[in-house]
């Protein structure tokens, strides 16, 4: 099965500098890697999916990129501000590889993102 | 447009006592999700359904746990009798049609049901 591997359990960066924060998988490579936000006492919230004929997807200050020759996605948060302190989760389907067998997620453990003023 | 919801928030029972999570998922959403996370571990896939059809359960625990989507709208998830290994948070998911695209959609969690058996 599909294992998924955080950097690290907890990152600090001071504001103002880039955070990155790594995925790798162990298996074959997905169609598409997820990564989404957690805050305390809530659910994940999506912010970037990116395919895997994908180099790069940026949304404003955010930057993912996926090698699937690495087996590896790198999140990337520029000019970071205390309010991006969350935990940050990788995500993988494999639904369609896996003809409907695993239609949900395979998550990381998280990376703790603290950004220090 | 109201997220996906759950109930309760909290829940703290006994062992070999049954409990009950409900999930409301966002309006129009066919695609219904539970997940799982044990402290310390990861969150974990528990099962899909597709409207009011389980379209996998690979990842539920055992037969002690029930999940039911009537009518395909909200979903219960029932654990009885519940076991000291239960705990977690529980969350729920939703997302639109998978049909007629090699792309899942994305997934809208809830708040999570943190569930405490003592």
């Amino acid at each position: 099965s599909q294992k998924i591997e955080q950097n690290s359990e907890a990152l600090n960066i001071q504001e103002g500098k880039t955070a990155t924060l790594t995925c790798n998988y162990t298996n074959y490579s997905p169609a598409y890697l997820q990564w989404y936000r957690q805050d305390p006492g809530r659910g994940p919230v999506f912010l970037l999916l990116i395919r895997e004929n994908e180099k790069e997807k940026r949304k404003e200050r955010l930057k993912v990129t996926f090698d699937t020759t690495l087996k590896q996605s790198l999140f990337h948060i520029t000019a970071s501000q205390p309010a991006d302190s969350a935990t940050y989760l990788c995500a993988l389907d494999i639904s369609w590889y896996s003809g409907g067998g695993a239609d949900g997620l395979t998550f990381g453990k998280g990376t703790h993102l603290i950004i220090q003023p | 447009e109201a997220g996906v919801t759950q109930f309760p928030s909290h829940s703290v029972i006994e062992k070999g006592q049954t409990v009950t999570l409900r999930c409301d998922p966002i309006s129009g959403h066919d695609n219904l999700y539970w997940y799982r996370r044990v402290m310390g571990k990861e969150i974990k896939f528990l099962l899909h359904f597709v409207k009011e059809s389980k379209q996998d359960e690979s990842g539920m625990p055992n037969n002690r746990f029930l999940a039911e989507r009537t009518g395909g709208t909200y979903s219960t998830l029932k654990v009885q009798p519940a076991e000291l290994e239960d705990s977690g948070v529980y969350f729920c998911a939703s997302s639109l049609s998978l049909l007629w695209t090699p792309y899942q959609e994305t997934q809208y969690f809830g708040p999570g049901t943190r569930l405490l058996v003592l």
